[in-house]
Order: C-alpha cells, then sequence, then structure tokens
C-alpha cells in the first residue's frame, strides 16, 4: 500500500526490554520523523532523519535509538522500555520539494510499558 | 522562536464556516504558518500553509493579516468529519511544535 505504515500498531512490553518500533514510507521521502504523544498532550519531536544514514535529535532523544540504512524505513528502538515511555508514537515523512515541514503522518503506535 | 496562541476551544454548526484563529505576534518576516488537524487518535494531518499571501486548497482557505501576527484558518463548510484539534504552528530550525491547539466541535 501506498503511505506512511507504522507496526506494530499496538504493543505491551514490560520494563527493561528492548522492543523496536517500525515506520516505513513507500513515497521515497527524504525525511522522516517520529514523534511521541502522552494522553492530553502535544506531539514531542524524538528523532528526526535528513536522509538515509543521516539522523539527529529532537526534543525528547533519551532513552531511544533510531537508524535510517535506508531511505523508506526509520525504525525507532526503545533500548529499555520505562514506564515513562507509555505513549503513542507516530512516524511522519516529507519530502525536499514539499518541504521539511509539510509533513505526513502515519497512523500511530500505542505503546504500554508494564 | 515565533509562539502561537489559539482558543483551546470552538464550536461551529454543520454546513457553516468554521473559522480558527491564531496569533503568532513575534513570527519574523521569512517563517511560514503552518496549519495542522488531528481527528481523534490518528496522525496528525496536514492542511495548508502560508508565508503573507492568502492561500487556497481543496482542504481550507488561510487568510494571514498584512502584519503576519496573526492568521485564520478557513473551513468554508464544515461538516462532522471536521470535528478534530487543530494546530497552527510556526517552526523554526529543527523546531516544529505541535502546542495544545483549538478542539473544534462540529455540531449537527
Amino acid at each position: 500500500d501506498a503511505g506512511i505504515t507504522q507496526s506494530p500498531r499496538y504493543k505491551i512490553t514490560e520494563t527493561g526490554r528492548q522492543v523496536t518500533l517500525m515506520c516505513h514510507q513507500t513515497w521515497s521521502h527524504s525525511y522522516m520523523f517520529w514523534y511521541r504523544q502522552d494522553l492530553g498532550h502535544g506531539l514531542r519531536l524524538i528523532y528526526y532523519s535528513a536522509a538515509a544514514d543521516i539522523t539527529d535529535k529532537g526534543e525528547v532523544p533519551d532513552g531511544y535509538v533510531v537508524s535510517r540504512s535506508k531511505t523508506e524505513n526509520f525504525p525507532l528502538t526503545l533500548e529499555s522500555a520505562t514506564r515513562s515511555q507509555t505513549s503513542v508514537y507516530f512516524c511522519a515523512s516529507s519530502s525536499e520539494a514539499g518541504g521539511i515541514y509539510e509533513q505526513y503522518f502515519g497512523p500511530g503506535t500505542r505503546l504500554t510499558v508494564t | 522562536d515565533a509562539k502561537t496562541t489559539q482558543p483551546p476551544s470552538m464550536d461551529c454548526a454543520e454546513g457553516r464556516a468554521a473559522n480558527l484563529p491564531c496569533n503568532h505576534s513575534t513570527i519574523s518576516g521569512n517563517e511560514y504558518v503552518y496549519w495542522y488537524r488531528q481527528i481523534h487518535s490518528q496522525g496528525p494531518q496536514y492542511i495548508i500553509h502560508g508565508l503573507k499571501n492568502n492561500e487556497t486548497n481543496e482542504m481550507a482557505s488561510l487568510i494571514i493579516t498584512e502584519d503576519r501576527k496573526s492568521s485564520t484558518l478557513i473551513l468554508p463548510h464544515a461538516t462532522l468529519r471536521d470535528t478534530a484539534v487543530y494546530y497552527c504552528i510556526v517552526p523554526y530550525g529543527q523546531n516544529f511544535v505541535f502546542g495544545p491547539g483549538t478542539r473544534l466541535s462540529v455540531l449537527p
């Protein structure tokens, strides 16, 4: 399917476990982003990537690791999950043509850390 | 950075125009205004953006005042499916901050 997809859509994990959230886009967009949204709050940028093998920290990067070996994929890894990382995670992408801020979002992954 | 201020909530009757205001009094000359919306639990959706001229697309119109200190997003004929949180954003550098936005309720 064309567009941006995230998997899994729902995940429950235990404190201390490693968990990876996947993001895949079919547009060949240069930029990709990871945000988290906590209940009743706006989105906060975790990491972003301007191209394959180029990543940079956002507002709240601690406890997260990203990689981007292929343009279309941008996985987010929680190395040792904590309860404070319970959140909804959104991946987004944007193109050079549209500009970094014209972002297209995935459906989100709802992560619960017990 | 240009901070934005939006009313926390608004109501609009179905079929009527919804006018969502945003203040960005500290915006600088080359900063754009972006609008997104988030329908319950879904990912945010890009709507429109502008610099100083009014803009229109298939979703909405954006009216920016001449001094650029405020803007209004207009949904010309609101439907129930337009019920969402609307975010007005003035990004700079890597900062692209989704604040609390305006919760628009379209009423039947």
